[in-house]
């Protein structure tokens, strides 16, 4: 079946600029993840949903950052006004209860 | 929060060798997973493991939860082999984030 996608795989935005990227997960799949890699980094956790809901925002670096869940399935992460350190790559990855994560092959942000 | 320790940070082996990662956790944990970060990126999930031993190919791995560790073994390596192994863990199930460890990376020298 379909794994976790993610679109755009590549962004390119201007400073300043507000961004939007989409996260598939695997049908069935409960539990969602945002995650944000800089070069040659550990994975920096964001946000988690749990159905549609987001129990724990702990992660969301400033207010510019805010994601949405609908329909338990697809979720949306939004920059807004894009600085220059925003710039990594943003994986996602769901999963059922109890089971395996999987992710997605992650949306690669550059801001310029 | 919980704390996750990988050792060692870098590995660098001849191709046929075989090795041992290891992952150290601070609390109780419900769920273990294992991933590799091919060069290219993608995080492929190698073990679901919150506790016993499983065997997948040249892979394997031991969770022992009572005493907060996992081992990851690679047998044969292979260039392929190469990238980064990240385990990660949950605390409570189904309603927490999975919290990454620091990461192993591995290098296979032909």
């Amino acid at each position: 079946g379909a794994g976790v996608s993610q679109s755009p795989s590549n962004k390119v935005t201007e400073k300043g600029k507000d961004v939007e990227l989409r996260c598939d997960p695997i049908s069935g799949h409960t539990a969602l993840y945002w995650y944000r890699q800089r070069l040659g980094q550990g994975l920096e956790f964001l946000i988690y949903f749990q159905g549609n809901s987001a129990p724990d925002k702990s992660g969301l670096p400033s207010d510019r950052f805010s994601a949405e869940r609908t329909g338990e399935s697809v979720s949306t992460l939004t920059i807004q006004r894009t600085q220059q350190e925003d710039s990594a790559v943003y994986l996602c990855a769901s999963s059922s209860y109890p089971g395996q994560t999987e992710f997605g092959q992650g949306t690669r942000l550059t801001v310029v | 929060g919980i704390q996750v320790e990988q050792s060692p940070p870098d590995l660098i082996l001849q191709e046929g060798a075989n090795s041992t990662l290891r992952c150290n956790f601070s609390d109780s944990v419900n769920n273990l997973q294992w991933f590799h970060q091919n060069p290219w990126g993608q995080l492929i999930n190698l073990f679901y493991i919150p506790s016993g031993t499983k065997q997948n190919g040249r892979l394997s791995a031991t969770t022992v939860a009572t005493e907060r560790y996992s081992l990851l073994y690679i047998s044969s390596s292979q260039t392929t082999d190469s990238g980064v192994y990240f385990c990660a863990v949950h605390t409570n199930f189904g309603n927490e984030k999975l919290t990454f460890g620091t990461g192993t990376r591995l290098t296979i020298i032909p």
